[in-house]
């Protein structure tokens, strides 16, 4: 079993219509983050998790929103989707140090 | 805040080493690493070469470190097709435990 997963891993969507995209580790990691990929962009982190009880928001939060149910759970939602929120979104875990983290494979949004 | 570069696209023939550049601004990054995306799959970490540190190696691949001139490379001897993929470098921002990602490098390899 992968020990990051994402679901689901495609999703086409309208605007205006609320998102949630889930991930789940069973690598027992405390750190948890949000990334959303585009083309020539790199990735951009979101928002970031250092704990159950700790969320920051990370270079690009405006428009989404996260929930940090367990050590083992972090969903990320977009309240009201646009267009330019379609990219790839990727989950990881991570270390403290050094700062390592592991991808979850990756959903594809499309918001039309 | 750290910024992170690297160019875009790199082809190599199958067998000849490759060569990955990236530079970036925060001389204060404790780790340097180099993932691996391939084709419809999330980031691989490759490997992570630590600050007071000037060369790593790790079987086929070298990482190289010039901390004067913050610039860090990762080299692939003998490359083959299935080393085609996105590489990014990525360093710690100025707060531990964001990293920031370059824009990745696009390396094909021709057989």
């Amino acid at each position: 079993d992968a020990d990051v997963t994402q679901t689901p891993r495609n999703r086409i969507t309208k605007t205006g219509k609320r998102i949630m995209l889930e991930c789940s580790q069973t690598k027992g990691h405390d750190r948890m983050y949000w990334y959303r990929q585009d083309p020539g962009l790199g990735l951009r982190l979101i928002y970031y998790s250092f704990d159950v009880k700790d969320i920051n928001k990370g270079e690009i939060s405006d428009g989404y929103s996260v929930s940090r149910q367990a050590q083992a759970k972090f969903s990320l939602s977009l309240e009201s989707a646009i267009p330019n929120q379609t990219a790839l979104y990727f989950c990881a875990t991570g270390l403290a140090m050094p700062d390592t983290q592991y991808f979850g494979p990756g959903t594809r949004l499309t918001v039309l | 805040g750290e910024d992170v570069e690297q160019s875009l696209f790199l082809s190599v023939r199958e067998g000849d080493s490759s060569v990955i550049n990236c530079t970036y601004t925060d001389s204060s990054s404790t780790y340097l690493y180099w993932y691996k995306q391939e084709p419809g799959a999330g980031l691989q970490l490759l490997t992570y070469i630590f600050s007071n540190m000037d060369m790593k190696q790790d079987q086929r691949l070298t990482v190289l470190l010039n901390k004067k001139d913050k610039h860090l490379s990762l080299r692939i001897a003998d490359t083959q097709t299935g080393d085609s993929a996105i590489y990014f470098c990525a360093g710690a921002g100025d707060q531990g435990g964001k990293l920031i990602f370059g824009q990745g490098t696009e390396l094909s390899v021709k057989p």
